[in-house]
């Protein structure tokens, strides 16, 4: 089975901290995602990356950042994290567009 | 860019029961997939169906989909106590990168 590997379950920052959260994919997959979960709100898309170098910015980008230096490892960075990015983020990948995506299992970030 | 709704935001019921939650999203679709999530945990591929197809099995979960309607339901049979989750509709779009686009999400709860 494919298997995403998120680095931290939980992590507690403080205000302005650089914060980065990885994810490890271990099955070759082309594409990687970086989604926020909000109660209420769902999944939000931050970005995502469909080959390695390449990253596009998904629906709420602002105050985030991501490196795809190697094609298993997809990192979300926070330049200067804020109390608003209080959520769980969830890493994700695909084979292909059209199939469905394998997610890890979040990483619940408090800010304070 | 929220896409999918479900409906209800949140259903009770006893095990042995059957579960119907429904999705609604706006614009036309490449697929749309039906994910779950245990309480606080990443979310579970169940089942995808595209948007030539109207009806999908997989064991004791049946899905439809009308893209006339721009709807689809997720049956559950049979529910079990196990079966208790957040269940989410995702839709795949058919212009640009096609990535998923996730709604609330709807709160199941199987009582035994």
């Amino acid at each position: 089975d494919v298997k995403v590997t998120q680095s931290s379950r939980y992590l507690v920052k403080r205000t302005g901290e650089k914060v980065f959260l990885e994810c490890v994919q271990d099955m070759d997959h082309e594409n990687m995602f970086w989604y926020r979960q909000d109660p209420g709100l769902g999944l939000r898309l931050i970005y995502f990356s469909y080959d390695v170098k390449m990253k596009e910015k998904g629906d709420i980008p602002e105050g985030y950042s991501v490196s795809r230096e190697k094609k298993e490892r997809f990192s979300l960075i926070l330049e200067s994290a804020s109390t608003n990015q209080t959520s769980m983020y969830l890493c994700a990948s695909s084979l292909h567009q059209g199939g469905g995506y394998t997610f890890g299992s979040g990483t619940r970030l408090t800010v304070v | 860019s929220q896409q999918g709704e479900e409906d209800p935001q949140a259903l009770s019921i006893q095990e042995g029961e059957n579960a119907t939650m429904n999705c609604s999203y706006k614009t036309s679709i490449n697929n749309l997939q039906w994910y779950r999530q245990n309480s606080g945990r990443g979310l579970v591929h169940l089942i995808l169906i595209r948007s030539n197809e109207r009806e999908k099995h997989s064991g004791r979960l049946r899905v439809t989909l009308d893209t006339s309607k721009k709807s689809s339901s997720l049956l559950i049979t049979a529910s079990r106590a196990a079966d208790t989750a957040s269940y989410f509709c995702a839709t795949e779009g058919n212009t640009g990168f096609q990535k998923l686009v996730f709604g609330t999400g709807t709160r199941l709860l199987v009582s035994p």
